[in-house]
C-alpha cells in the first residue's frame, strides 16, 4: 500500500547529541512537511518541500534542518537536541490532489535525556 | 495570518450525540479539514468542507458557515474508540500547508 512511513517510532537521544529522523513515501507526492507535536498541543510545521524548494517557517529554532535526497526521502535533523525538543515528529505529503491527499507518517516520539 | 479555535476537552457519553466546535479566521479560505488522533498516533484525515452546510459521513457528519468562520464536527452513536483528540486545520499559502487547532481532546465514558 502507498503511504508515508517514519523511522523509527520512538527515539531517545543524549541532550546535544545530533539525532536524524527520517521519513519515506510511496505516493510520488511532490511537498512534503515536518510537523512538531507536543503533549497535547497542535502541530507546528517546522518546514517543507515544494519538490526541491526548501521552505522554512519564520519561527522554526536553528537548531532544526531538513534534507531531502529524492522525492521519496525527506531527513529531519536536530543537531543539538535540548529537552525542549521533546516531542512527537510527524511527517506529512501532499500532492496531486492538493491538500485533500494530505498523509501523514505515523510519527516519531523523541525523547531526550 | 490564522487562527482557530476549538475547545480544549469535552466528555460524553456511550452511545449519546457530540457536537465539537470550531472558529477560524484565516486571510483567503481554501476549505476546512477534521483530523481525529488518537494518543500517540498521527492524524487521521475525518473530513474537508469547502461549501457552507453539512457534510454527512456514517457516524460523522462536518458542518461549514464561511460567513461566521464557524464548523463543527457532530459525532453519533459515540463508541469508546471515538475517545481521541480532533483537530481542525485550514490551509493557507495558496493551500499548501496546513494549520492545526490546538485540538479538542474528546473523552467517551460508558
Amino acid at each position: 500500500d502507498a503511504m508515508v512511513i517514519q523511522n523509527p517510532r520512538y527515539q531517545v537521544t543524549q541532550f546535544g547529541k545530533p539525532v536524524t529522523l527520517s521519513c519515506s513515501q510511496t505516493l510520488n507526492h511532490n511537498v512534503m512537511y515536518w510537523y512538531q507535536q507536543k503533549s497535547s498541543q497542535a502541530p507546528k510545521l517546522l518546514f517543507h518541500y515544494y519538490d526541491k524548494d526548501f521552505n522554512n517557517e519564520a519561527d522554526t529554532p536553528d537548531n532544526f534542518q531538513s534534507r531531502r535526497p529524492n522525492t521519496s526521502f525527506c531527513f529531519l535533523d536536530i543537531r543539538s537536541p535540548g529537552l525542549g525538543d521533546a516531542a512527537m515528529y510527524l511527517c506529512a505529503t501532499s500532492g496531486g490532489q492538493g491538500l485533500y491527499g494530505y498523509t501523514f507518517g505515523s510519527g516519531t516520539r523523541l525523547t531526550v535525556v | 495570518g490564522q487562527n482557530i479555535d476549538q475547545p480544549t476537552e469535552m466528555t460524553a457519553t456511550e452511545g449519546a450525540i457530540v457536537q465539537i466546535n470550531c472558529t477560524y479566521q484565516t486571510s483567503g479560505f481554501n476549505g476546512l479539514f477534521w483530523y481525529q488522533q488518537h494518543a500517540g498516533e498521527a492524524p487521521t484525515f475525518l473530513s474537508y468542507n469547502v461549501l457552507d452546510g453539512l457534510e454527512e459521513k456514517g457516524r460523522f457528519s462536518s458542518f461549514l458557515s464561511r460567513s461566521k468562520g464557524y464548523s463543527y464536527l457532530l459525532l453519533k452513536e459515540l463508541q469508546m474508540k471515538d475517545s481521541a483528540s480532533y483537530l481542525c486545520a485550514v490551509p493557507f499559502n495558496a493551500g499548501n500547508m496546513l494549520t492545526f487547532g490546538g485540538g479538542t481532546r474528546l473523552m467517551v465514558k460508558p
